[in-house]
């Protein structure tokens, strides 16, 4: 069973707050990800990080941010939420030499 | 532009019989092949993958067929229980890409 967890699994929040998705993993995976999903929709990745003090933008552009500054920990940013922003936030992670990705539970926001 | 296909959104199977999700990709680059399982208000979970030198792959009850020529992946389920219902994703990577792209899912419906 893959250990990564995220919190908050649900958030309903107004808009112009800035929130932080929290993202943690203890499998010691160098890879980790944030995908992006909405309802009846493919996964899209927004954000990837190779290792601490690495990140790179996905394929989906978006507003926020993330930061590794510990192996352990991948957290993303929204500096101004927007209704737009609603949708399901799944976070991964994987070794380096692995195949598949582990995800969390993932974080449902609502933006109203 | 869809690179990894699943035209079926839903399918319904009775338990016991054969379930088959199939998966059509156009990047001729993909060389990784993964399938997911997710169920409502879960992150998805991992369940089989193939790799391009191969053809198929099994694990248990699921089958992994990739037919490199047609650009077709299918998952055979069998003998199908119902616990097996949640939406089924089909996902694809390129050698030495991280970027990891997913279909828009089938949602499989096991009928006691």
């Amino acid at each position: 069973e893959a250990d990564i967890y995220q919190t908050p699994r649900y958030l309903v929040i107004g808009t112009g707050k800035k929130i932080t998705l929290e993202c943690s993993q203890t499998m010691g995976h160098d890879k980790m990800y944030w995908y992006q999903q909405d309802p009846g929709m493919e996964l899209h990745l927004i954000h990837y990080s190779y290792g601490v003090n690495s990140t790179e933008k996905g394929d989906l552009s978006s507003e926020s941010t993330v930061s590794r500054i510990r192996t352990e920990h991948f957290p993303l940013t929204l500096e101004s939420a927007r209704p737009s922003h609603t949708s399901q936030y799944l976070c991964a992670s994987r070794t380096g030499g692995g195949t598949e990705a582990f995800f969390g539970q993932g974080t449902r926001l609502t933006v109203v | 532009d869809q690179q990894v296909k699943q035209n079926s959104p839903s399918l319904s199977v009775q338990e016991g019989r054969i379930s088959i999700l199939n998966c059509d990709y156009t990047n001729s680059m993909f060389d990784y092949f993964l399938w997911y399982k997710k169920y409502p208000a879960e992150g998805p979970t991992f369940l089989i993958s193939i790799s391009s030198i191969k053809d198929k792959n099994e694990d248990g009850r699921f089958t992994v067929f990739l037919n490199k020529s047609a650009k077709h992946l299918s998952l055979h389920i069998v003998p199908s229980q119902p616990g097996d219902s949640a939406v089924y994703f089909c996902a694809a990577r390129p050698f030495g890409n991280e970027k990891l792209t997913f279909g828009t899912g089938t949602r499989l419906t096991i009928i006691p």
